[in-house]
């Protein structure tokens, strides 16, 4: 069964950090693209950060650019989001999405999502 | 940036056809993916590359992309289709960034 499993989230204070991983199973996780989704209590979905099957391209959203950095370990099978000096706008739960391609000069969907892991900023 | 524009809200009757438009500059252009959220659970791809269904998802749900619109089209609805769908893009003018629209509630009367 294919499965992604993401967790490390909590609650933390502003301006402090907190790392996400994200466990994949059932799938050739070296293979694939991996994204890091947010949704904020009660809005919409909004992409956070993409990385290609060997680290080669990455992207980030402007709202996370020079704080959070995304990196994979192909031989855990584990992909990770380094989140530093955190907002209160950052409170949202963090889904980890498998992309179907192995990313690179384009990104395709998200075909496989995890259940997410809740990030709380506030002091 | 690109912006997604979606109806907030979209209301259809048990087996009539609902439709949830994605508005973008030539949209037309790009490949459009569309996602299915039911509340407390984790959304799921229903369409890709604008008319493509992954396995396990019904013929009902159909997908056309064309101008400045994108179209996710829902036949035979069922109560179990009332859910939150977005559309989905990727920019290739600001480093192939992600955008999403802002969702659309479609409720089944």
């Amino acid at each position: 069964e294919v499965q992604l499993v993401e967790s490390g989230g909590g609650l933390v204070q502003p301006g402090r950090s907190l790392r996400l991983s994200c466990a994949a199973s059932g799938f050739t996780f070296d293979d694939y693209a991996m994204h890091w989704v947010r949704q904020a209590p009660g809005k919409g979905l909004e992409w956070v950060s993409g990385i290609s099957w060997n680290s080669g391209s990455i992207g980030y959203a402007d709202s996370v650019k020079g704080r959070f950095t995304i990196s994979r370990d192909n031989a855990k099978n584990s992909l990770y989001l380094q989140m530093n000096s955190l907002r209160a706008e950052d409170t949202a739960l963090y889904y980890c999405a498998k992309d179907p391609g192995s990313g690179g000069k384009t990104w395709g969907a998200f075909d496989i999502w995890g259940q997410g892991t809740m990030v709380t900023v506030s002091s | 940036s690109y912006v997604l524009t979606q109806p907030p809200s979209v209301s259809v009757a048990p087996g009539q056809t609902a439709r949830i438009t994605c508005g973008g500059n030539n949209i037309g252009s790009k490949s459009v993916h569309w996602y299915q959220q039911k509340p407390g659970q984790a959304p799921v791809l229903v369409v890709y590359d604008d008319s493509d269904r992954p396995s396990g998802i019904p013929e009902r749900f159909s997908g056309s992309n064309s101008g400045n619109t994108a179209t996710l089209t829902i036949s035979r609805v069922e109560a179990g289709d009332e859910a939150d769908y977005y559309c989905q893009v990727w920019d290739s003018s600001s480093d192939h960034r992600g955008v999403f629209g802002g969702g659309t509630k479609l409720t089944v009367l």
